[in-house]
């Protein structure tokens, strides 16, 4: 089964704080996605890796920035949290391509007070 | 931005009762429309892939149909549970991209 985690289920920032959100998938998978759910607007894709040190924006980037160092692990960052930021973020891999079946992590629901 | 659009956003529904949901997406440019369930504190879990216009497919009391053609799937829950109680999520993939497009979702609450 693949296996893909997210460091906090639960995160509470301040304004201005720089966050980390830690995505890790355990099954050798090429691409990697960084994901925000608000309601009614569906999953919004923030930033695409499809391998080491390789990245692309996705439709929403602004105020987001990403790394992906190791082929398993797939960061993200948020420079300096704002209040529009709160949301529910989630992380997906993909074996090759990045149309296939994307499996998640649990998800992260940040709030920026 | 493609435009892929669920509805209903939420849906109602006693135990029992069969019910169904759509998903409309671009006609043109057809690659792959991904169907996924995401219920609450757990992961989205795909529940089907479908390529082929016409195509169905089948997991328990959950199917589903494509046509491509006019652009839209609908997902069917025949005698629903309450632990079909969920959010649905349809992403459509094109050519000329390699990006899965997602939908609003539809929630679903089942009551016992």
């Amino acid at each position: 089964d693949v296996k893909v985690t997210q460091s906090s289920r639960y995160l509470v920032k301040r304004t201005g704080e720089k966050v980390f959100l830690e995505c890790v998938q355990d099954m050798d998978h090429e691409n990697m996605f960084w994901y925000r759910q608000d309601p009614g607007l569906g999953l919004r894709l923030i930033y695409f890796s499809y391998d080491v040190k390789m990245k692309e924006k996705g439709d929403i980037p602004e105020g987001y920035s990403v790394s992906r160092e190791k082929k398993e692990r797939f960061s993200l960052i948020l420079e300096s949290a704002s209040t529009n930021q709160t949301s529910m973020y989630l992380c997906a891999s993909s074996l090759v391509a990045a149309q296939e079946t994307q499996y998640f992590g649990p998800g992260t629901r940040l709030l920026v007070l | 931005i493609l435009n892929v659009e669920q509805s209903p956003q939420s849906l109602h529904v006693q135990e029992g009762d069969s019910t169904n949901f759509t998903c409309s997406f671009p006609s043109s440019n057809f690659y792959a429309l991904h169907w996924y369930r995401w219920e609450t504190a757990k992961s989205p879990e795909a529940l089907f892939v479908m390529t082929l216009n016409g195509d169905e497919k089948k997991k328990g009391r959950i199917s589903a149909t494509l046509n491509t053609k006019e652009g839209y799937s609908y997902l069917y829950i025949k005698g629903s549970q309450p632990e079909d109680s969920a959010t649905y999520l349809c992403a459509f993939s094109g050519n000329a991209g390699n990006m899965l497009t997602f939908g609003g979702g539809t929630r679903l609450m089942v009551k016992p």
